[in-house]
This record gives structure tokens, sequence and C-alpha cells, in this order.
């Protein structure tokens, strides 16, 4: 089966920097590889996503690549605020809508 | 999250209980998840239904059941709760296009 790996586990960002986290997979058939926000308390939700005929999207602050040759995908975010403190999960899936999810990020915002 | 609840929203029980935990969804989707969540190791698919007679197991099914009663409802259920079996669970809900959302979760403490 799939497997996808994320890095880092935990980050700490000063406000107003940027962020990265990236996941690498081992299933050559995925093509939608989305990220999820999951606030304390809070189930996840979808920030962003992108499917494999794109190498790049953008939404304001946040941005995915995904580079399918070398079977990963990195989230970005810049200008950090203290409310993008949260744990971020990335995941691939063939196709069929099951997910396989990364292990989570922690991401820390330092004022 | 509001489109997707959950009940009940914590629960502790002894060890040899049976559980059910209950989704519900107003979104009108066909799809529904159910996951756990375990610290370090992410979200990991227990069972999904695809529509109302559409059962299948995911990737941890051992030890649980669901039922689909409706479109709009899920239940997870344990049949004879153990301590590892404490964690977050999850119901997600999608309507074919691979971007699923969650609900805001279930704590389960199995003593």
């Amino acid at each position: 089966g799939e497997n996808v790996e994320q890095h880092p586990s935990t980050l700490s960002v000063q406000e107003g920097d940027s962020a990265v986290i990236k996941c690498t997979y081992s299933d050559s058939a995925s093509n939608y590889f989305p990220w999820y926000k999951q606030e304390l308390g809070k189930g996840p939700q979808l920030i962003i996503d992108i499917r494999s005929n794109v190498g790049e999207k953008k939404d304001q602050r946040i941005a995915v690549t995904l580079n399918k040759t070398a079977k990963h995908f990195s989230l970005h975010i810049t200008e950090t605020q203290p409310e993008d403190s949260a744990v971020y999960f990335c995941a691939v899936t063939p196709g069929n809508e099951k997910l396989t999810f990364g292990t989570g990020t922690r991401l820390t915002i330092i004022p | 999250d509001a489109d997707v609840t959950q009940t009940p929203r914590n629960r502790i029980t002894k060890t040899g209980k049976r559980i059910m935990l209950e989704c519900s969804q107003t979104k009108g989707h066909d799809r529904m998840y159910w996951y756990r969540q375990d610290p370090g190791l992410g979200l990991r698919l227990i069972y999904y239904s695809f529509d109302v007679k559409d059962i299948n197991k995911g990737e941890i099914s051992d030890g649980y059941s669901v039922s689909r009663q409706a479109q709009a409802k899920f239940s997870l259920s344990l049949e004879s709760a153990i301590p590892n079996q404490t964690a977050l669970y999850f119901c997600a809900t999608s309507s074919g296009t691979d971007t699923q959302y969650f609900g805001p979760g279930t704590r389960l403490t199995v003593l």
C-alpha cells in the first residue's frame, strides 16, 4: 500500500517568516495531494490541494508544490501569523478516495 | 464542521464495554469514513462506505464494526472496548471529488 512520510514532526518559526513542510510518497499512481490543518480540539480542515497535472498551486499565503518524478510535495506558508499555529497533515490518494495521511507536523509561530 | 456532527464528543468507558460513536452529515454526500488519530501516527482509516449498501474495511478495522443507517448517518461500534482503542475518532464525508470534510471528533478513553 501507499506509504507517506512527513517532515519535520515539529517546526517553530518566528512570526513573519516562512514555513515549509515536506511529504514523500511511494505509489506513483497517486494523483491527488491535499493538505489539512487541524486546530486544537477540532477536526482537520482542507486548506489547499493539488492534482498530479499541476506543479504548483497558490492561495494567498499558502502554496503547494509537487514533484511527481521525485514523489514529493511541499506546503509553503509565507508571512506566518499566530493563527497559523496548528498541526498540518499531508495526504495522498491514487484517486479512489482512500486517503493515506502523513504523521503530521506541529507548527508553532513564535510572536 | 457544523455540516458533519459527531456524538458524543467525549466518552470514558471501561474495558469490555460496547461503545457506539455516531456521525451525521447534512452535506448530502454519499461517501463517509471513520478514522482514528493517535499521537505521532496521523489519521488511519478504519472503515468507509460509498453508499448506504456499501461497507468496506480500511487499514485498521479489527475490533471495530460500522453501520450505515442512511445516507446521512454512519456509526462506528467497538464491540468490546480495550485500552489500546483509546484515541481520537473522526468521521469524514466526500462527494466523489477526493476532498474529504471532517467532523469535530470524539475523544474516547477506555480504562
